[in-house]
């Protein structure tokens, strides 16, 4: 059975932090792993990677994927209060390109 | 572009009664997704659609829930009769194709109460 593993499950930093949160998963078939975070109701999308080890990077976010090691981290810099959310990890397999999401991180930055 | 629409946005039964939910994905979009979001948990695939014909409903609880896309656009899940432990968010998703790589946008969800 596919599994996917979200560390810590919650989190608390000061404004102006940098946090890493961790996804490690066992799937058959991998195709590709998405980060969403979630504030009040609808995930929306942040990264998607299918490459080992070619960074994603969108403003103070980023992204790797370790295939060999099967994880994957998502960093946050110079933290807002805007930042504090769920952050979800899923993954795809080739067998069925539903998402498999993990329990996600609760991330609170306070001010 | 307009985004997933689902309605209704709260719902409160009582145990034993049926409810249905509705979903209009992001035009264009052939693929259809019902995932249910229990409290402090990830969201999990209930039923997958690729234009109107089901492609993974091995997580539905069919004994209950059904849902349907008739004319490949809009899509209705119903739960009939429901349970307590069906208190949940229910999200509807919608990405171009199934193949895998593509998106998965996500609706607003509904929000499910069952006393």
């Amino acid at each position: 059975e596919d599994k996917v593993v979200q560390s810590p499950l919650s989190l608390v930093v000061h404004e102006g932090d940098t946090v890493t949160l961790n996804c490690s998963y066992e799937v058959t078939n991998f195709r590709s792993l998405l980060w969403y975070k979630q504030e009040k109701k609808a995930p929306t999308f942040l990264f998607m990677l299918t490459s080992s080890g070619i960074e994603k990077k969108s403003g103070r976010l980023s992204s790797i994927l370790d295939k060999k090691e099967l994880f994957s981290i998502l960093n946050i810099t110079a933290t807002q209060t805007g930042d504090s959310a769920v952050y979800l990890c899923a993954v795809v397999s080739n067998s069925g390109y539903a998402l498999n999401f993990g329990k996600g991180t609760s991330l609170l930055v306070t001010p | 572009e307009a985004g997933v629409a689902q309605s209704p946005r709260y719902k409160i039964i009582e145990k034993r009664q049926s409810v249905a939910f509705w979903c209009n994905p992001i035009s264009g979009h052939a693929t259809l997704y019902w995932y249910q979001q229990i409290l402090g948990q990830g969201p999990k695939l209930l039923i997958q659609f690729q234009n109107n014909g089901v492609v993974d409903d091995s997580q539905l609880p069919k004994d209950r829930f059904s849902a349907e896309r008739l004319k490949g656009v809009d899509s209705t899940l119903k739960i009939q009769p429901a349970k307590l432990e069906d208190s949940a968010v229910y999200l509807c998703a919608s990405s171009v194709t199934s193949g895998g790589t593509d998106t998965q946008y996500f609706g607003p969800g509904t929000r499910l109460t069952v006393l």
